[in-house]
């Protein structure tokens, strides 16, 4: 069974600019969680969908968006990037069966350079 | 608003002793806590969990803890080995929450 796959795995961006990122869920996997991990800081909750429904969301700016797709794949976007959005940012999928959360299974992240 | 935290950032011990990390959560309807742990260039992997119906668990060399009315839970683990250094985040979630807070998680470094 093919695990969490996320795309690209590196990329630098400048300034201003904005970035995209992708997230396959293991599949039968309905819901789709994206953190930002920073040294020191974490994991950083951003979002949670399910469904393709936005369930939760972290205390980020809404220059952090996402959305999730009838497939249950999932991107997020970041706009009007800053240095400090410099992360590796991880996407894991699960296996919500009831209204109770599970294990989440981790893709190996996007690690995002703002220069 | 959640939070947990996590004690100690950085934890060193010499191989064949224990190690314990302590975590605290603030949210009273959390009802479960994961542990998991990230080695280099990978993402997070569940090494064990525990419910708020249980107060301990174990798996071999590791073992979960919780008290509920304090609000703390720790991992413990015993006759380290190299293998086991690594980055060990705790994590708490709710029924209807629907989404997992984690710690700042513990560097283990295990001294051969």
């Amino acid at each position: 069974k093919a695990g969490v796959t996320q795309t690209p795995r590196y990329l630098i961006k400048t300034r201003g600019q904005q970035v995209t990122l992708s997230c396959s869920p293991i599949s039968g996997h309905r819901s789709v969680s994206w953190y930002q991990q920073t040294p020191g800081q974490g994991l950083q909750f951003l979002f949670e969908y399910f469904s393709e429904t936005q369930r939760n969301k972290g205390n980020f700016p809404g220059r952090f968006s996402g959305r999730q797709f009838s497939n249950s794949r999932s991107e997020m976007n970041v706009s009007t990037l800053e240095l400090g959005d410099s992360a590796l940012y991880l996407c894991a999928s699960s296996l919500v069966t009831s209204g109770n959360t599970g294990e989440l299974f981790f893709g190996e992240g996007s690690r995002l350079t703002v220069l | 608003g959640e939070n947990v935290e996590q004690h100690p950032s950085t934890l060193s011990v010499q191989e064949g002793d224990s190690a314990v990390i302590k975590c605290t959560y603030s949210d009273s309807a959390s009802n479960y806590f994961p542990w998991y742990k990230q080695e280099l260039g990978k993402g997070p992997q569940l090494i064990i969990d525990i419910r708020s119906n249980v107060g301990e668990k174990k798996d071999q060399r590791i073992a979960v803890t919780l008290n509920k009315t304090a609000k703390h839970f720790s991992l413990h683990i015993t006759e380290t080995q190299p293998e086991d250094s690594a980055v060990y985040f705790c994590a708490a979630s709710g029924t209807g929450g629907f989404k997992t807070i984690f710690g700042a998680g513990t560097r283990l470094f295990v001294k051969a």
